[in-house]
């Protein structure tokens, strides 16, 4: 399985501001996911980023909140911006498994993001 | 869209004895089911995966079950350990980089 890490691994951040999460694999791979999972709850899909086009979101979230970029088949990143204390949450990283098409995901360890 | 309920939400067994996690789906067109173990302050692990040609797979303490008919699969953890204790997370997906949905997870509790 891939190895993926992910930068910052935690932050605290004032209200307004934004912040971009890096996530940076080992090998390269189709599609990368983002994942939101607040406090105790399961993971929510934001967007799928794809390598050469624009990432594809998910009902609920919006380019201008949560813009990312795919300039690569190993790195992607998630900005927040204009960051309320609703943001508090686990910000993950996933990977498909291989080049070739599969449903296997690996995630990331995770950006642990306060907002005060 | 896809729909993913699991049961329970909060599990404690006693060190040595089987716990038993269900969860069900709402799409009949789904055909992967993977598993994911999530300890505290990290990210979850893919621990076992089930596809809907295969109605169990087994991987040493761990097996999963899954019943397409009525649409439901389980995780099923023997002799459990102290370091099984964790969330776990069912999930559905209908394959071909298509979107996974999970579960609401189930936080295990192993007592030694």
């Amino acid at each position: 399985s891939a190895v993926i890490s992910q930068k910052p691994s935690r932050d605290i951040c004032q209200r307004g501001t934004s912040l971009t999460i890096q996530c940076q694999v080992d090998s390269q791979v189709t599609m990368m996911f983002w994942y939101r999972q607040q406090p105790g709850q399961s993971l929510t899909l934001i967007a799928t980023a794809n390598q050469g086009s624009e990432a594809t979101y998910e009902s609920g979230f919006v380019i201008d909140k949560f813009p990312i970029s795919r300039p690569n088949l190993t790195f992607s990143t998630l900005t927040v911006s204009n960051m309320s204390p609703e943001d508090s949450s686990i910000y993950l990283c996933s990977v498909d498994s291989s080049m070739q098409s599969t449903d296997t995901q690996y995630f990331g360890p995770g950006t642990r993001l306060t907002v005060l | 869209g896809e729909n993913v309920e699991q049961h329970p939400s909060t599990l404690s067994v006693q060190e040595g004895d089987s716990a038993v996690i269900k969860c069900t789906y709402s799409d009949s067109a789904s055909n992967y089911f993977p598993w994911y173990k999530q300890e505290l302050g990290k990210g979850p692990q893919l621990i076992i995966d089930i596809r809907s040609n295969v109605g169990e797979k087994k991987d040493q303490r761990i097996a999963v079950t899954l019943n397409k008919t009525a649409k439901h699969f389980s995780l099923h953890i023997t002799e459990t350990q102290p370091e099984d204790s964790a969330v776990y997370f069912c999930a559905a997906s209908t394959g071909g980089y298509q979107k996974v949905t999970f579960g609401t997870g189930t936080k295990l509790q192993v007592i030694p």
